[in-house]
């Protein structure tokens, strides 16, 4: 069964500070979904990553996937205060492989 | 609006009542997802149509859940004798191709008191 693990669960970190998300999958896939989570809405899609040693980046965010480690990580870059939101990665499972998988997301909070 | 739209948004009911749920999937979307989720955790699968075919459901979809997509467009998920376990944001989510993106709807908050 496939599981898809991320760490930190939690994250508080000060404005301007570099952080990484990771992000493990347990069995093999050639893709993965980046999404963030504002308390009370739904997912908006970040980035969606087709291929081992995709890159991904938007604003102060950048996503990565190493398939062969089964490894994708969530980088931020001198974050501010309106990254603060839940990220969730997802990973393609089900019995034909169109179930997205989701971990159990990690909730950033950046403060002053 | 051309989004996925999910109503209604909140919807409280008695233990052992059905609900019914809906979904408006972005139009030239084939792919329509349901997902439960409750708090602190991630969504979690319960069921999928290419069209209007039903193609996958989790186990997590018991007896008790139905879902339906006629003629390939909106969707509904009903919930009989609903139970306090139930008690969860229900989200749909559609996509063009399973390469593709799923956007999600804002989800129904379901109570079941």
């Amino acid at each position: 069964e496939l599981k898809v693990e991320q760490n930190p669960l939690f994250l508080s970190m000060q404005e301007g500070k570099n952080y990484t998300i990771y992000c493990n999958y347990s069995t093999t896939s050639d893709r993965l979904y980046w999404y963030r989570q504002d308390p009370g809405k739904s997912l908006e899609s970040l980035f969606v990553l087709l291929s081992n040693g995709a890159v991904k980046q938007e604003g102060r965010l950048m996503a990565s996937l190493d398939t062969k480690a089964r490894l994708s990580t969530l980088h931020i870059t001198a974050a501010v205060h309106d990254l603060s939101a839940t990220y969730f990665c997802a990973v393609p499972g089900g019995q034909a492989g169109t179930a997205l998988i989701f971990g159990k997301g990690t909730t950033l909070s950046v403060s002053s | 609006d051309t989004g996925v739209s999910q109503n209604p948004r909140h919807k409280i009911t008695k233990r052992g009542q059905n609900v019914t749920f809906r979904c408006d999937p972005i139009s030239e979307h084939n792919r329509l997802y349901w997902y439960r989720q409750t708090l602190g955790q991630g969504p979690e699968f319960l069921t999928y149509f290419q069209n209007e075919a039903q193609l996958e459901k989790s186990r997590l979809l018991s007896d008790r859940f139905s879902a339906e997509r006629p003629k390939g467009s909106f969707s509904t998920l009903e919930i009989q004798r609903t139970e306090q376990g139930d008690s969860a944001m229900y989200l749909c989510a559609s996509s063009f191709h399973d390469r593709r993106r799923a956007f999600f709807g804002q989800g129904t908050r379901l109570t079941v008191v």
